[in-house]
């Protein structure tokens, strides 16, 4: 079982680049999550969405896109890179409450 | 300030220690609080879940709630090098909520 499938591993970009994360679950669940995990600031979210079709702002939205057409699939969009996203990103699922993570993509942003 | 609270570490303690890890927050409301491990270079996943006060155990792990305190801790019981990760503290005001989570604690269980 897989779960929750991230791509790329890892990436160096230059900036003003764009670049598309892709998340893809197999577990068939409604809610997926993108998050940005910095050292000493855990975990800040970044979009939603709670079900396919819907998007929703997490807490640091801001040169980040998303769209979730279908129930399996939440790529999550940089527009134009700046250093300042430079950090590892997760996707998640939930179901019960519980979420479920990916292993991350390692963003580097030059 | 932040709405929850968590020490960074690193805490490193010998093998077979209690180990104690805590998290402070400051919204009353919150009713649900969890506990995930994530391993380095991997995603964090589930360890405990528990909801408003008490204690919750299974096997070598206990979290306990004190609404009153605002204060909840996740302890280790016989520690082993395994248990060695980041184990970070999130909460939230119900299941249709948005979980705040502390920032980690890293541990280190020295063999």
């Amino acid at each position: 079982i897989a779960g929750i499938t991230q791509a790329p591993t890892s990436q160096i970009l230059a900036a003003g680049r764009r670049m598309t994360l892709r998340c893809t679950q197999d577990m068939r669940h409604n809610a997926m999550y993108w998050y940005r995990q910095d050292l000493g600031l855990g975990l800040r979210l970044i979009h939603y969405s709670n079900t396919a079709g819907t998007t929703g702002k997490g807490e640091v939205p801001d040169g980040y896109s998303v769209s979730r057409a279908n129930t399996d699939d939440f790529p999550l969009t940089l527009a134009s890179a700046v250093p300042s996203q430079t950090s590892v990103y997760f996707c998640a699922s939930s179901e019960g409450g519980e979420l479920f993570f990916g292993e991350g993509s390692r963003l580097t942003v030059l | 300030q932040k709405e929850v609270e968590q020490d960074p570490g690193p805490l490193s303690v010998p093998e077979g220690a209690i180990v104690s890890l805590n998290c402070t927050y400051s919204n009353s409301a919150f009713q649900y609080f969890m506990w995930y491990r994530q391993y380095s270079r991997k995603g964090p996943e589930l360890l405990m879940y528990t909801y408003s006060s008490g204690n919750k155990e299974d096997g070598r792990f206990t979290a306990q709630v004190d609404k009153s305190s605002k204060y909840i801790s996740l302890f280790i019981r016989d520690s082993q090098p395994s248990d060695s990760a980041t184990y970070l503290c999130a909460m939230s005001k119900g299941s249709n909520y948005q979980l705040i989570w502390g920032a980690g604690t890293k541990l280190i269980i020295k063999p």
